[in-house]
């Protein structure tokens, strides 16, 4: 079983529909990072939380550390939304476990 | 223009021959970080380096080397010795505030 595990793997949502990915992690952990990965490969940093929830336009992340968990929500999806997400649990100052990544399609 | 550069973003090579692949930043970080992603898996880290003329290894360093001379350049290099080198290798750095990790663009190998 990965430590660091994404659901669903893939997604396709109509665009404006809400979507929700999840990240459950197995291991004590500093902090949660989700990812944005579009088809070039390029990853850009979304959110960066060790605590409750943080807002940027239309996306959400959320973490319970107790039940070691984070939902990364977008509102009003979007084509351009359309993309790889990653989590990553960083582990101490240096170490990321990575999710295998949602695959998210929204179409028009 | 701060940021991660990776060159070339496309590379081949034939089997058998060692490749290096390009890091630099201008970020002022530390630390750096080679990951190695595959489809399906989530990225697996092949080396890093807190400092410069420091590095560790990772999960899969065999049949990878690296060096760190300089503060802004971590480069890789892929030795004949690695089984299945065709990956999409990525370079990050780490911000010294919050521990949060920056990646590079990438670059595509592809050994044939």
């Amino acid at each position: 079983k990965n430590e660091v595990e994404q659901s669903p793997q893939n997604l396709t949502a109509q665009e404006g529909e809400f979507i929700t990915i999840n990240c459950s992690y197995s291991v004590g952990i500093s902090a949660l990072h989700w990812l944005q990965q579009h088809p070039g490969g390029g990853i850009v940093s979304l959110f960066m939380l060790s605590s409750g929830k943080k807002k940027h336009g239309r996306l959400i992340a959320t973490i319970n550390i107790q039940e070691k968990h984070s939902s990364l929500h977008i509102t009003a999806s979007h084509p351009r939304d359309s993309a790889v997400y990653i989590c990553a649990a960083a582990r101490g100052t240096y170490k990321y476990i990575f999710g295998t990544g949602t695959r998210l399609k929204v179409l028009a | 223009d701060g940021g991660i550069t990776q060159s070339p973003k496309y590379l081949f090579r034939k089997e058998g021959q060692n490749v290096t692949l390009s890091c630099e930043q201008n970020l002022n970080h530390d630390a750096m970080y080679w990951y190695r992603q595959d489809p399906g898996q989530g990225l697996r880290l092949i080396y890093y380096s807190q400092i410069v003329n420091d590095f560790q290894k990772g999960d899969i360093a065999e049949g990878y080397s690296v060096s760190r001379e300089k503060k802004e350049s971590f480069p890789l290099t892929v030795t004949s010795a690695q089984k299945n080198p065709t990956a999409f290798y990525l370079c990050a750095t780490r911000g010294a505030i919050y521990n949060e990790q920056f990646f590079g663009p990438g670059t595509r190998l592809t050994v044939l």
